[in-house]
């Protein structure tokens, strides 16, 4: 089943305790991104990859940081959570960026205390 | 700058039809987005409109104007499964080169009532 998995689904964490999310995708997709999605600001892209060791920033990069090692997986770290990093985070993948449709993860809910 | 509007809230009856309107200002359009997600879940992709006209899908479906940079979606028949929130996004450059991305609007939630 083609699908793009997340974990964790649920994360309590306390401000500064570094932390990863992975996000693997079993559909071949050149491109995959981050969101972050608050109440009234919509989803915000985070990071975006178009490749394997394709990089680049988003809307809303600070304090953050993503790594794409392998065309699958697309891991985003937060080095030092802070309470303002609250929110649904959702990764994405598509085929290409011109795709004319994106795959989203199951989301997970992240709570910096 | 780039920008979508859609309506905050609307509320339907089962059975009845229902229209979400979307305008957008963006510059290089490549495509318009209809996802719909229901609380607490990700966006599932619901249609792509890249030319004038009507897109059909069953019980959904999907307009593009692109020389008034609106579209909408059609919902028939509506369910109580409906109830969700529905997302649209429009593909545009976003900096002087030639990359693209997603501009998200802010989602219109509908409620469907018996």
């Amino acid at each position: 089943e083609a699908q793009v998995t997340q974990n964790p689904r649920y994360l309590i964490t306390v401000t500064g305790k570094k932390l990863t999310v992975t996000c693997s995708q079993n559909m071949n997709h050149e491109y995959m991104s981050w969101y972050r999605q608050d109440p009234g600001l919509g989803l915000r892209q985070i990071y975006y990859s178009m490749n394997v060791e394709v990089t680049d920033k988003g809307d809303v990069p600070e304090g953050y940081k993503v790594s794409r090692k392998e065309k699958r997986n697309f891991p985003l770290i937060l080095e030092s959570p802070s309470p303002n990093q609250t929110s649904l985070y959702f990764c994405a993948s598509s085929s290409s960026v011109l795709a004319t449709e994106a795959f989203f993860g199951q989301g997970t809910r992240l709570t910096v205390v | 700058g780039q920008n979508i509007d859609q309506p905050t809230e609307m509320t339907a009856t089962e059975g009845a039809i229902v229209q979400i309107n979307c305008t957008y200002q963006t510059s290089g359009f490549n495509g318009l987005f209809w996802y719909q997600q229901h609380a607490g879940e990700a966006p599932t992709f619901l249609s792509y409109n890249v030319l004038d006209g009507l897109e059909e899908k069953g019980r959904f479906s999907s307009f593009l104007s692109r020389s008034k940079g609106y579209s909408y979606l059609l919902l028939k028949e509506l369910q109580m499964k409906d109830s969700a929130s529905y997302l649209c996004a429009v593909r545009a450059l976003y900096n002087a080169g030639n990359n693209r991305k997603l501009i998200w609007g802010l989602g219109t939630s509908l409620a469907v009532n018996p």
